[in-house]
């Protein structure tokens, strides 16, 4: 089984600082997957970061890093240069790489506020 | 464009009746899921399908079925049976697991309230 613990309920930052929403996951799989995801308050959910468990390099996609510590079993969002547009909820989520297993399992997330 | 459309976007049902959402997809992706969200929580895996006419439960199924007749058509029916079926659903589609991340694309939301 899989699971994903995100700790902070809520963040706040200013515009244009950095911050870092927390993931911590567990999972007896070798080899997976780490995502992070942006839900506006639309609703929508759109895909920002992708980090396998074999990859060397911490993934970056512009703003978005993620600080993969494997060893620590965490998958920290690392957003730079915090935009207002940045204020969503943030879900981190993972699942098995191979096999017939498509299930992604999702963390309850961080509310991000970015304060003008 | 390509996309997921799930429509509509907001549904008002009676206790009791069932309902069907609609969720459509045009990026040729084989893999389609339904998820259910409730409010401050992550989602939750109804559903999923890897190729038409084949799907499988996922955590939360009771109360709810799925088709697949089409590989660009994934409806859902909340049915009666479904105790607590207010909540936001997400529809999601993906390539085949394989090399790379294969992220899931998720549709807009309905937003479902059964009074």
């Amino acid at each position: 089984a899989q699971k994903i613990t995100q700790t902070q309920p809520g963040m706040f930052v200013q515009e244009k600082e950095a911050v870092t929403l927390d993931c911590t996951y567990d999972t007896s799989d070798q080899s997976y997957g780490l995502f992070w995801y942006k839900q506006p308050s639309s609703g929508e959910m759109i895909f920002l970061i992708y980090q396998g468990s074999y990859d060397e390099q911490n993934a970056t996609e512009g703003r978005y890093s993620l600080n993969f510590q494997k060893a620590r079993k965490s998958a920290n969002l690392v957003i730079s240069a915090s935009q207002l547009g940045d204020s969503a909820m943030y879900f981190c989520a993972m699942r098995p790489r191979g096999g017939s297993n498509y299930k992604l399992t999702f963390g309850k997330g961080t509310l991000l506020t970015v304060n003008p | 464009d390509g996309g997921i459309t799930q429509s509509p976007k907001y549904l008002f049902r009676k206790e009791g009746q069932n309902v069907t959402l609609s969720c459509e997809q045009n990026l040729n992706h084989d893999a389609m899921y339904w998820y259910r969200q409730d409010p401050g929580q992550g989602l939750r895996l109804i559903y999923y399908s890897q190729i038409v006419n084949d799907f499988q439960k996922g955590d939360i199924a009771e109360g709810y079925s799925v088709s697949r007749e089409k590989k660009e058509s994934f409806p859902l029916t909340v049915t009666s049976a479904q105790k607590n079926p207010t909540a936001f659903y997400l529809c999601a589609s993906s390539m085949l697991l394989g090399r790379g991340s294969y992220e899931q694309y998720f549709g807009p939301g309905t937003r479902l309230t059964v009074t």
